[in-house]
């Protein structure tokens, strides 16, 4: 079973629509999670850190639930511009960060 | 500020050919990571210094990569004799985090490294 585990997608979305990503992670000692973004030949960036039971930012949501290790995204009224892929990075005891494959969306007009 | 730097941006080599890859962390940054990431898969953890020390060297893939930041600021990651396999991007995070664990890493732009 990989670390971590999100579904690659692509999620197709008409612009204004709620969406929500599911990650799941394997190791129970994480302590903290990050979503992060990527566009198309960039790098990385980070989007929300999710240190308790979750996190809100605008139009952003994650939910953290360790008991069953899987973290959560949700973007309501998608823009044009969410369009990317969504990393989910859980961080266990050491300083090294264990990617996803990440969830890929589109956001259409 | 001046965010992380990565350089060269593209590299193309022949296969067996040494090849350097250098990052500029964010000034005052205590850590960096390098991660490699093939097309469509998420970044691949390979290696973590702590200013100039090395604490964890567990993701490189083989003994042909070696990774150095001997002064505790800027990093290069070496490959030597480069197999077709070693085509990716190669991303340099730096976090201002001694230790702590949540301190998010940002990432340069990444080298993009094609073995010929």
């Amino acid at each position: 079973r990989k670390e971590v585990e999100q579904d690659p997608g692509p999620f197709n979305v008409p612009e204004g629509a709620t969406v929500a990503f599911n990650c799941t992670y394997s190791n129970s000692a994480s302590q903290s999670f990050f979503w992060y973004r990527q566009d198309c030949r960039k790098e990385p960036k980070l989007l929300m850190s999710v240190y308790s039971s979750g996190n809100e930012d605008g139009r952003f949501t994650a939910q953290l639930n360790r008991a069953s290790q899987y973290i959560s995204l949700l973007i309501r009224d998608s823009k044009l511009s969410d369009s990317a892929t969504y990393l989910c990075v859980p961080r266990g005891a050491g300083n090294m960060l264990t990617f996803g494959g990440g969830t890929r969306l589109m956001v259409k007009p | 500020g001046a965010g992380v730097s990565q350089s060269p941006r593209y590299k193309v080599a022949k296969r067996g050919q040494d090849v350097a890859l250098r990052c500029d962390p964010i000034s005052g940054h205590v850590s960096l990571f390098w991660y490699q990431q093939a097309l469509g898969q998420g970044p691949e953890f390979l290696t973590y210094f702590q200013n100039e020390a090395q604490l964890d060297k567990s993701g490189l893939p083989s003994d042909r990569f070696f990774a150095e930041r001997p002064e505790g600021s800027v990093s290069t990651l070496k490959i030597q004799r480069t197999q077709q396999e070693d085509s990716a991007v190669y991303l340099c995070a730096s976090s201002s985090s001694g230790g702590k664990v949540d301190q998010p890493q940002h990432f340069g732009d990444g080298t993009r490294l094609s073995i010929l």
